[in-house]
């Protein structure tokens, strides 16, 4: 079975500083990995998605998520967060071969002025 | 891309109620799927919706209380039945698109649903 598990249900940081938002998998083979976000009110929209052509993998508005195997980690970072990166981050995980996807339980991010 | 369309956005209903809600996608896609988001939680997997057979459910999801219908490879509808408080969340249609590398899971903006 598959599954993701997202490290802290809030994250705090400051406008300006780095976003970090941790995600580790469990699966057998090297799966799909995707990163979420969801604003208030709105649904989910596709950030990135890893699927084995590089490790590095860039996403839009400034994120980028790293997969490293030895770790089974699939963290999403951002070098400095705006104000309108205030939203929940969901990382999820899909068996290749497969189309069920295992969401996280979510990070919701808050940036301080 | 697919741009997801969901009716209606949100609804107050009363318990032992039923609410019907739609699911329009602007493309042909063969997997199309109903999710619920309970208040501060990630989302479950309630069944996938099958074009011209009855939906896949997942454990915990039975046919009598959210019955789904694909009619077509557009469209699908969730009924959420007989509903109490505990039904309160956010349900999300969801669809498997063709993407780089791999599939993409596109979503509709969510119908908020109260139970009083």
């Amino acid at each position: 079975a598959q599954s993701v598990t997202q490290l802290g249900s809030h994250v705090s940081v400051s406008e300006g500083a780095l976003v970090l938002l941790r995600c580790n998998y469990s699966s057998s083979v090297p799966p799909y990995l995707f990163w979420y976000v969801q604003y208030p009110n709105q649904g989910l929209q596709l950030l990135l998605k890893y699927t084995s052509a590089a490790t590095l993998v860039k996403g839009i508005n400034g994120f980028e998520a790293e997969f490293k195997k030895s770790e089974t980690s699939f963290h999403l970072t951002k070098p400095s967060a705006h104000m309108s990166d205030a939203a929940e981050y969901f990382c999820a995980v899909r068996r290749r071969g497969y189309q069920k996807v295992t969401f996280g339980t979510g990070t919701k991010l808050q940036v301080i002025p | 891309s697919a741009v997801i369309s969901q009716k209606p956005s949100r609804d107050i209903c009363q318990r032992g109620t039923s609410l019907t809600i739609q699911c329009q996608v602007d493309s042909q896609v063969t997997m199309m799927f109903w999710y619920r988001q309970q208040p501060g939680q990630s989302l479950t997997l309630i069944a996938t919706a099958n074009q011209g057979s009855e939906a896949t459910y997942e454990s915990g999801f039975v046919i009598d209380k959210f019955p789904i219908s694909r009619p077509n490879l557009t469209f699908s509808t969730l009924t959420v039945s007989n509903m109490s408080p505990e039904d309160s969340s956010i349900y999300l249609c969801s669809v498997l698109y063709p993407g780089q590398g791999t599939y993409e899971q596109y979503f509709g903006p969510g119908t908020r649903l109260t139970v009083t």
